[in-house]
């Protein structure tokens, strides 16, 4: 019952530029959209959320599709820390139910 | 000084045993969870406290039960462990009123012998 999808995998190089897909045709109106991302042996930790407008942070930009059934989680200039697995979700507010589905494992090649 | 900590790390225990996580916030939060990850990398949400109260109890078998003495703490506790419960047990913790998202703990990983 997973409500977003997500390619399983993306490679990049290193300091190159990172667009990470996620679907969600189902999303509500009043869903926020929200990005993780798990490092090995790491629980997983926020990386950024919206809710209509483009967001931007200190870890990543979040370009959300006028339809809202679409994101794109930007990562500017790939380092190798950022080899981790990324997972997009959604949900209403802090206590609504996030729930997770495999994500989109990314390697970066040095 | 750890926002979300779990307790112990790691769990090797025989089958038919119970055994139990412990879990910290000092972040403040109303509301903790413990979502199980599997072999295959899929998070799911197991139950979920808001200020001591249960609000979410998704499809767990009844071996698990979480107690949450007071809202900076949700221990879960499982009786008679079988294989299949082997996992990454996650817990974590979020604010009310805001989409900011989860506080996660580094994870308990279980595995039942």
């Amino acid at each position: 019952d997973a409500k977003t999808t997500q390619p399983n995998s993306m490679e990049s190089n290193e300091e190159e530029p990172v667009h990470l897909p996620c679907n969600h045709s189902t999303i509500s109106g009043t869903d926020y959209i929200h990005w993780y991302r798990q490092l090995p042996s790491q629980g997983p930790e926020y990386v950024i959320h919206g809710l209509t407008s483009n967001v931007n942070n200190r870890m990543a930009s979040l370009a959300i599709a006028e339809d809202r059934k679409s994101s794109t989680l930007i990562l500017h200039r790939a380092t190798l820390r950022d080899a981790a697995v990324y997972y997009c979700t959604t949900g209403a507010g802090a206590n609504s139910k996030l729930t997770f589905g495999k994500g989109i494992t990314l390697s970066v090649r040095p | 000084d750890t926002a979300v900590s779990q307790t112990p790390k790691y769990l090797v225990t025989q089958m038919g045993n119970d055994k139990s996580i412990k879990c910290e916030q000092n972040l403040g939060h109303d509301t903790m969870y413990w979502y199980k990850q599997d072999s295959k990398k899929f998070l799911k949400i197991m139950f979920s406290y808001n200020n001591k109260e249960l609000i979410i109890n998704e499809t767990v078998p009844n071996r698990f039960s979480p107690k949450s003495p007071d809202k900076a703490h949700l221990n879960l506790h499982i009786n008679s462990l079988e294989l299949g419960d082997s996992a990454v047990y996650f817990c974590a913790s979020s604010q009310d009123l805001t989409p900011r998202g989860y506080t996660f703990g580094s994870g308990t990983r279980l595995t039942v012998v």
